[in-house]
């Protein structure tokens, strides 16, 4: 069963760029998750999406990042225009989205942006 | 709302020493715990877990973990460190609504 893909792997704009990152998450799954991970710190969570809806993007910075899921299925991860401080790697992962189920992780996005 | 706060940011052991990575949460709902391990310039692997039942919970690789409540604890050890199992582990927490929250993570060092 292939895991939770995720493109590209590594990226490196110009600040003021826009940037997207995509994932496909494991078949089947309902849950999909966005994380940004900054160097030397834990995951944080950017925004969750239960099928097609965002359910929480509370800490999802709204003036400069948009997501979506279309279909329920693959996700679309966008800022625009980027910033310095957009430097990270940024996670995506799925989960049955059933109570106490584990999330899967995909490798991952390394932005950088200089 | 759940988080989860984790003891010291580096632990470095001895190969073949107790490995103990601590984690507290807070939760305002019966949580899930689980533990990840993130290798470099990889995604986050799923070590164990705990929902219900029994409170010791065993892992891949030899890790297992503790659900105490009385003490919002769920720490993970093993007790003979390898030197693969260098890498930065993370605890995480969630209610019943699948909202996944991760702690700063904890990087293990093995020395030889």
């Amino acid at each position: 069963e292939a895991g939770v893909v995720q493109s590209p792997r590594y990226k490196i704009i110009e600040k003021k760029q826009p940037v997207a990152f995509w994932c496909n998450p494991i078949s089947g799954h309902n849950t999909l998750y966005w994380y940004r991970q900054n160097l030397g710190q834990g995951p944080e969570l950017l925004i969750r999406y239960e099928n097609e809806e965002a359910v929480d993007d509370s800490q999802l910075p709204k003036d400069r990042f948009s997501a979506e899921r279309l279909k329920g299925v693959d996700s679309t991860l966008k800022i625009q225009p980027a910033e310095l401080g957009d430097s990270a790697v940024y996670l995506c992962a799925s989960s049955l989205g059933v109570q106490g189920t584990e999330a899967f992780f995909g490798q991952g996005t390394r932005l950088t942006v200089v | 709302a759940q988080s989860v706060t984790q003891l010291g940011s580096h632990v470095s052991v001895s190969e073949g020493a107790l490995v103990l990575l601590r984690c507290n949460y807070s939760s305002s709902v019966p949580p899930y715990l689980f533990w990840y391990v993130q290798y470099p310039n990889q995604g986050l692997q799923l070590l164990l877990k705990y929902t219900t039942g029994a409170t010791l919970v065993k892992g891949i690789n030899g890790f297992e973990a503790e659900f105490k409540k009385s003490e919002t604890s769920f720490h993970l050890t093993k007790p003979s460190a390898h030197m693969s199992d260098a890498a930065e582990y993370f605890c995480a927490v969630s209610g019943g609504n699948n909202d996944m929250r991760f702690g700063a993570g904890t990087r293990l060092t093995v020395k030889p």
